[in-house]
């Protein structure tokens, strides 16, 4: 299995809702990361989690929370929304962070609208 | 921090002809340069990478060549075709870890 899933692919959320947003993948990878990329833009980094542990936030709003449950899944809540947060939130992964391997694999992305 | 900037934005070239895209960066450290393919609605997918050891590296009818010394690398797609039509994002980082992407260029493949 050489992909990265994530669900779901549509997601409307008001202001108020709380909301999770799942990534999977069974290629061993031990780095997974959130990229946010809004419109004609490009992947902006959020998130990078290697070995299960945060390992790099790019200084983002605490009302993005993510979390590692095992090596093959990533979750992002979302709790308290802006709609400028509306955007493509894509995730990836690679064998490792320490650039061994630097592929990025990325999933085909959620597309988030905050209303 | 790293930056990389991108050129050019846009970018029309006949079938069967080459495309040049072109990306600086500024960080000296940087050691990893993937090229991302996008397509309308899909997901970036790699296409080639180069680490800064290696001056140039091909895949068919891609290659990337990477001048350290003036800290810029460039993609070349030769005898395009409809399929390449895509927006293309460079990028660069240390050790891979943080990817910072150049703003993108179009590509329009004409028939």
């Amino acid at each position: 299995d050489t992909e990265v899933t994530q669900t779901p692919k549509h997601l409307v959320m008001g202001m108020t809702n709380k909301k999770s947003l799942k990534c999977e993948q069974h290629m061993g990878h031990r780095a997974m990361y959130w990229y946010k990329q809004k419109a004609k833009k490009p992947p902006e980094l959020m998130f990078v989690y290697s070995y299960e542990k945060l390992s790099i936030n790019e200084s983002v709003p605490s009302r993005f929370s993510p979390e590692c449950p095992n090596s093959s899944l990533l979750n992002l809540h979302l709790h308290a929304l802006q709609p400028e947060d509306s955007a493509l939130y894509l995730c990836a992964s690679s064998q490792d962070s320490f650039g061994r391997d630097g592929e990025q694999y990325f999933g085909p992305g959620t597309r988030l609208t905050v209303t | 921090g790293e930056n990389v900037e991108q050129h050019p934005s846009t970018l029309s070239v006949q079938e069967g002809d080459s495309a040049v895209i072109k990306c600086t960066y500024s960080d000296s450290a940087s050691n990893y340069f993937p090229w991302y393919k996008q397509e309308l609605g899909k997901r970036p997918q790699l296409i080639i990478d180069i680490r800064s050891n290696v001056g140039e590296k091909k895949d068919q009818r891609i290659a990337v060549t990477l001048n350290k010394t003036a800290k810029h690398f460039s993609l070349h797609i030769t005898e395009t075709q409809p399929e390449d039509s895509a927006v293309y994002f460079c990028a660069a980082s240390r050790q891979a870890q943080k990817l910072v992407f150049g703003q993108g260029t179009r590509l329009t493949i004409n028939p």
